[in-house]
């Protein structure tokens, strides 16, 4: 069965400060995907990433940078200078590829405070 | 263009009476989730759809809640009878090619069962 542990239940850094978002996922697949989601207070889910289990070359995208180890099953979120509106939970997520079971299984958030 | 559209956005209701919520997926997707919320299960796929027939109900709860997808545009999630347990924030998404594909969420409905 699919898994995705966030262990950091909640994080607060100081404007400015840069921050990771920890992500250990469990799958019994070969072939799977990695997605990154944001909910700020407003409470819609927004994308930000998806990495498939082939690829494990590091991503940026401006201040966000994500890196994925298959070796150590973690596919963690590191956002650069943060900013107040950064503040929100991350939701890391998993799919299986194929095989009748792609369901995307969400870990259960990281609620990040930026203080200004 | 518009996103996913869910309403109502807020339902307060009372024990035992049927809540129907609705969703209208972003035009050409072919798949519609249904995720709930709550703070003791975090988000929690219930089914989804492809093409309009659904393929996977095994997250939906009980007996009690159905889905529906009579076309395109437009999907359901009733619950009768409801109960305190229910409330919860109810999202759809919707993704062009499947669930290995970023997925479009709607802004939720938020529910309380009194």
């Amino acid at each position: 069965a699919q898994k995705v542990t966030q262990a950091q239940t909640e994080i607060s850094v100081v404007e400015k400060e840069d921050v990771t978002l920890d992500c250990v996922y469990e799958t019994r697949d070969t072939t799977y995907y990695l997605f990154w989601y944001k909910q700020p207070p407003s409470g819609e889910l927004v994308f930000l990433i998806r990495r498939n289990s082939f690829d494990e070359q590091n991503e940026i995208s401006g201040r966000y940078s994500w890196n994925f180890q298959k070796s150590t099953s973690s596919f963690n979120f590191t956002i650069t200078a943060s900013q107040v509106v950064d503040s929100a939970v991350y939701f890391c997520a998993l799919s299986e590829a194929g095989g009748g079971n792609e369901k995307l299984t969400f870990g259960t958030g990281t609620r990040l405070t930026i203080i200004p | 263009d518009a996103g996913v559209i869910q309403s109502p956005r807020h339902e307060v209701t009372e024990m035992g009476q049927e809540v129907t919520l609705r969703c209208k997926p972003i035009s050409g997707h072919d798949y519609l989730f249904w995720y709930r919320q709550t703070m003791m299960r975090g988000l929690e796929l219930l089914i989804y759809f492809n093409n309009n027939v659904p393929i996977d109900d095994s997250g939906m709860p009980e007996d009690r809640f159905s889905a529906k997808m009579p076309n395109a545009s437009f999907s359901t999630l009733k619950i009768q009878p409801s109960e305190p347990r229910d409330s919860a924030v109810y999202f759809c998404a919707s993704s062009l090619v499947g669930l290995n594909n970023e997925q479009f969420f709607g802004p939720g409905t938020r529910l309380t069962v009194l």
